[in-house]
Order: C-alpha cells, then structure tokens, then sequence
C-alpha cells in the first residue's frame, strides 16, 4: 500500500521569503511523485513531477522538489515567495506502471502569503 | 485548448431530488476519474474508469453512479440526493497506465439543501 503525507496543513511566510512545503511518501515500488496547486476556485494545476530521472525537478513559476529516496521524501520549494503564491497545494503519489487506481493524494498545504 | 470540461460550474439542489454532472476531455485519454474534495479531506475517488466500457469504485463511492458513455464523456449521477454529498466535484483524466499527471477540469460546486 501506499500514502502520502503533508506534514503541514497551514504554512505562512513573508513575501520574497523562502517557501518549504513539506511531503513524506511511503510507496513498495517506484513512484512518480507530483505536486499540483489549486488556487482559489480552480482546478488543479501540475506544477511539476518526478518519474525517475533527475532527482532534482524544476517545475512552474519559480518551484522545484528534489526527490530524496532514503528519506522518502518530495519537499516543494521556491527561493522567494510571491503573493499570487497563495493557494493550496497537494502532493500526489502514483505506482510506476500502476493502474488506474494507484493515485494517493496527501490532504493539501494552505500557504499564505504575508504581504 | 479545452482540456477537462465540467458541466455545470454550480448547482443548487434540494434533497431526494436527482442530477447528472458531465464531464468529456478532448485529450484522447483512456482513463477518466471523478473525485469529490471537502475542507480538510484532500481529494477523495469516488469512481474511475479505466476504459471506455469499464468503471469502478474508488474510495467513497456510495450515493454515486458513473456512465463512462464513450472515450471523451464521463459522467456522475447522483440518484437521491443528500446534505452528506455537497461538496466541490472534479473530473480528471489521463493517458492510461503511464506516469503522466492528471489533468482536471475546474470543477463543479454542489449545494444540496
């Protein structure tokens, strides 16, 4: 079996502050791993992914994750943080080669921005 | 670009009374989902299909029905409607058993009184 775990519902920083958004998978096989953002009203929108190539993904509007298999780990960062970051934000964990259902989502990060 | 397309954005319904939540991609995708997200809940499966022709629960499937009618359409009916099933309904979909990501349609907000 498989989950994923957010260790933070609600993060708050200052704007052109750092962002750390945490996530924590535990998976038997090779997952491919993506973060989403939701922004109000919305759908969600791939940020970026990781399927076993580079362990360090760049992704969207300025965020990256680096995969860390011995922590089993997919932590979602941006150097400086911008108001229009504001937005939840889901983990996701998919079985490599796994079928339809093999999708887990973590329950989301709140992240506020402060001005 | 329509990607993910959901019908209606939102709906007001009283209890008992019935309704069906379209979803269609134009993606040419093979496996289709439906979720449902509640505060503090993430996403929940309620039903995916796999294929065109086949379907099956996911995590909290009770009050639901799905129709996956052909490869681009997939519909949610809910038969009798509760207070329990309002919530915030989105469809996704995905080039089959690959290591793609979800593409989701804005989904459909849902109020039953």
């Amino acid at each position: 079996a498989q989950s994923v775990t957010q260790l933070d519902s609600h993060v708050s920083v200052s704007e052109g502050t750092p962002v750390l958004l945490r996530c924590n998978y535990s998976s038997s096989y090779s997952p491919s791993l993506f973060w989403y953002v939701q922004h109000p009203n919305k759908g969600l929108q791939l940020l970026l992914k990781y399927t076993s190539a580079a362990t360090l993904v760049k992704g969207i509007n300025g965020f990256e994750a680096e995969f860390k298999k011995s922590e089993t780990s997919f932590h979602l960062t941006k150097p400086s943080a911008h108001m229009s970051d504001a937005a939840e934000y889901f983990c996701v964990v998919r079985l490599s080669g796994g079928g339809a259902d093999g999708l887990t989502f973590g329950k989301g990060t709140h992240l506020i921005i402060q001005p | 670009n329509a990607g993910v397309t959901q019908t209606p954005k939102f709906q007001v319904l009283k209890t008992g009374q019935s309704m069906t939540l379209q979803c269609a991609q134009d993606m040419n995708h093979n496996s289709m989902y439906w979720y449902r997200q509640d505060p503090g809940m993430g996403l929940r499966l309620i039903y995916y299909s796999a294929s065109e022709g086949t379907t099956d629960k996911g995590e909290v499937p009770n009050g639901y029905n799905v129709s996956r009618l052909n490869k681009r359409e997939f519909s949610l009916r809910l038969e009798s409607a509760a207070p329990s099933q309002t919530s915030v309904y989105f469809c996704a979909s995905i080039m089959g058993y690959s290591n793609q990501p979800q593409h989701f349609g804005d989904g459909t907000r849902l109020s039953i009184l």
